[in-house]
């Protein structure tokens, strides 16, 4: 069974502070991994596709990574705006008609 | 931003009434998907349609049914609303050959009581 792990499930830290959120699969023949930022009261929005282990892709403070098992998103000097809930999903075996998503990391920044 | 639009975007309906929720798309992607949003399960797929008068089950399709006579709408339909289907649902949007990433709509919020 497809399953995506996604920890720690909240993370508070202090303007400037430095971290990283964990996304973990089981997806045989993975394809590939999505992230997202999800504000509260809204759909996820797109950040980044990770197509293979080793791959890396940027976006202001945020920088994602894929191993072979998991990937990783890591946050640079975040600021109070880049509070939000980040979701990872990955491609079920099948295929990228459909995909699971992890129950996502809930980040609080704090000025 | 994806051009996706969903409506209502907040309803309350008494258990046992039927209900019809609308995903609307400019962006002729072919693939669209219901998702609902509960605290600590996450996105979980509904129902998801590969083209006009195409469509297959997810994992909580129980209670649920849908259409899509145009490229651009899907519909979503509580037959007979229950307190359990209480919850945020959302449209996604995508081509799987461009990518696979999904686009989402902004959600509907629908209670039942």
């Amino acid at each position: 069974e497809d399953q995506v792990t996604q920890s720690p499930e909240a993370l508070r830290l202090q303007e400037g502070e430095s971290s990283s959120l964990n996304c973990s699969y089981t997806v045989s023949g993975l394809r590939g991994l999505f992230w997202y930022r999800q504000d509260p009261g809204k759909g996820p929005e797109f950040l980044f596709t990770l197509y293979s282990a080793g791959e890396e892709k940027e976006k202001e403070r945020l920088k994602a990574t894929l191993t072979k098992k998991e990937s990783f998103l890591h946050i640079t000097a975040p600021k109070p705006e880049d509070s939000a809930t980040y979701l990872c999903a990955a491609p079920n075996s099948g295929g990228y008609q459909k995909v699971t998503f992890g129950t996502g990391t809930k980040l609080q920044v704090i000025p | 931003d994806a051009g996706i639009t969903q409506s209502p975007r907040h309803k309350v309906t008494e258990t046992g009434t039927p209900v019809t929720l609308r995903c609307h798309q400019t962006e002729n992607h072919r693939y669209m998907y219901w998702y609902r949003q509960d605290p600590g399960h996450g996105l979980r797929l509904i129902h998801y349609s590969y083209g006009v008068k195409d469509t297959d089950k997810g994992e909580v399709s129980d209670g649920y049914s849908v259409s899509r006579s145009k490229t651009e709408d899907f519909l979503l339909t509580l037959e007979s609303a229950t307190s359990s289907q209480t919850s945020v649902y959302f449209c996604a949007i995508s081509e799987p050959n461009r990518g696979g990433e999904q686009y989402f709509g902004p959600g509907t919020r629908l209670t039942v009581t």
